[in-house]
C-alpha cells in the first residue's frame, strides 16, 4: 500500500459545472503532482506543486488549478467542464522534486466523466 | 521536448516465452527513464529505473543511449506479469514524468 488516497474514485458532471478532486500524499511527501490519463492513453502531467505553490505546469488551459495546504494534502479543481475532460485523474507524491532516487507513488485516482 | 513511443499498444505471448516491451525516448539532455506497471484494479506502480540498474520480478531494462530505447525485457514470461505497462521519462531536473501510451501484455497459459 502506498499510501497516496484520493477522493471521490468515481464521479459525473455536467457540462460547464466545476470538480473538486482530493489527493492526501504519502506521508512525508512534501511534493504532489496531478496527471490526466485518459482512455487508452497514458498519464499527462498537469501540474505539480511543492511546499503550497505551484512548481510547474503542463499543457492545460488555466481552467484547471489546484492547491496544496500545509500537510501537503491537495486539491484539482476543474471549472467550466467539457466533455474531454472525463478521464482518470491521478495524484502523485514524492520527496523533494527533481531528486534522481526519489520515488513517484501513484494514488488509484479519481474518474471523472463529464456529460 | 520530451516524448516516449511505445509502439505496440498490445503484445500476447505464451507462458515460459520471452517477452521484450519496447520504449523509445526523445530528449535533448540527460534523461530518467522508468518502468511502471498496472495490474488489473491497481494502482500504477513503479517497476523499476534506469538508474538502480536492477532487476524486478525478472524483468530488466538497460538504457541505450545510441539508440534513445529502454526496451523492457523478460527471459521466461509468467501468467501474472499480465498487465498495462508504460515506459516513462524524466528530463534532467525536470519535475514532470512523460508517458508513453502504454503496452498491453497477455501471457496466454
Amino acid at each position: 500500500e502506498t499510501g497516496v488516497t484520493q477522493s471521490p474514485t468515481h464521479l459525473i458532471k455536467t457540462r460547464g459545472q466545476q470538480v473538486t478532486l482530493r489527493c492526501s500524499s504519502q506521508s512525508g511527501h512534501n511534493t504532489v503532482s496531478w496527471y490526466q490519463q485518459a482512455l487508452g492513453q497514458g498519464p499527462q502531467f498537469i501540474f505539480q506543486y511543492y511546499r503550497e505553490e505551484e512548481n510547474g505546469r503542463g499543457n492545460f488551459p488555466p481552467r484547471f488549478s489546484g492547491l496544496q495546504f500545509p500537510n501537503y494534502s491537495s486539491e484539482l479543481n476543474v471549472n467550466a467542464l467539457e466533455l474531454d475532460d472525463s478521464a482518470l485523474y491521478l495524484c502523485a507524491s514524492s520527496l523533494v522534486p527533481g531528486n534522481p532516487g526519489n520515488t513517484i507513488y501513484f494514488g488509484e485516482g479519481s474518474w471523472l466523466t463529464v456529460v | 521536448a520530451q516524448r516516449v513511443t511505445q509502439p505496440e499498444k498490445l503484445l500476447s505471448v505464451f507462458k515460459g516465452a520471452p517477452v521484450e516491451l519496447k520504449c523509445n525516448y526523445s530528449y535533448s539532455g540527460s534523461p530518467e527513464l522508468f518502468w511502471y506497471v498496472q495490474y488489473s484494479r491497481q494502482r500504477l506502480q513503479l517497476l523499476l529505473r534506469h538508474i538502480s540498474r536492477e532487476s524486478i520480478k525478472g524483468f530488466t531494462a538497460d538504457l541505450n543511449k545510441g539508440e534513445t530505447s529502454f526496451h523492457l525485457k523478460k527471459p521466461f514470461a509468467q501468467e501474472e506479469d499480465s498487465a498495462m505497462y508504460y515506459c516513462a521519462l524524466k528530463g534532467g531536473s525536470n519535475y514532470k514524468l512523460t508517458f508513453g501510451k502504454g503496452t498491453l501484455l497477455t501471457v496466454n497459459p
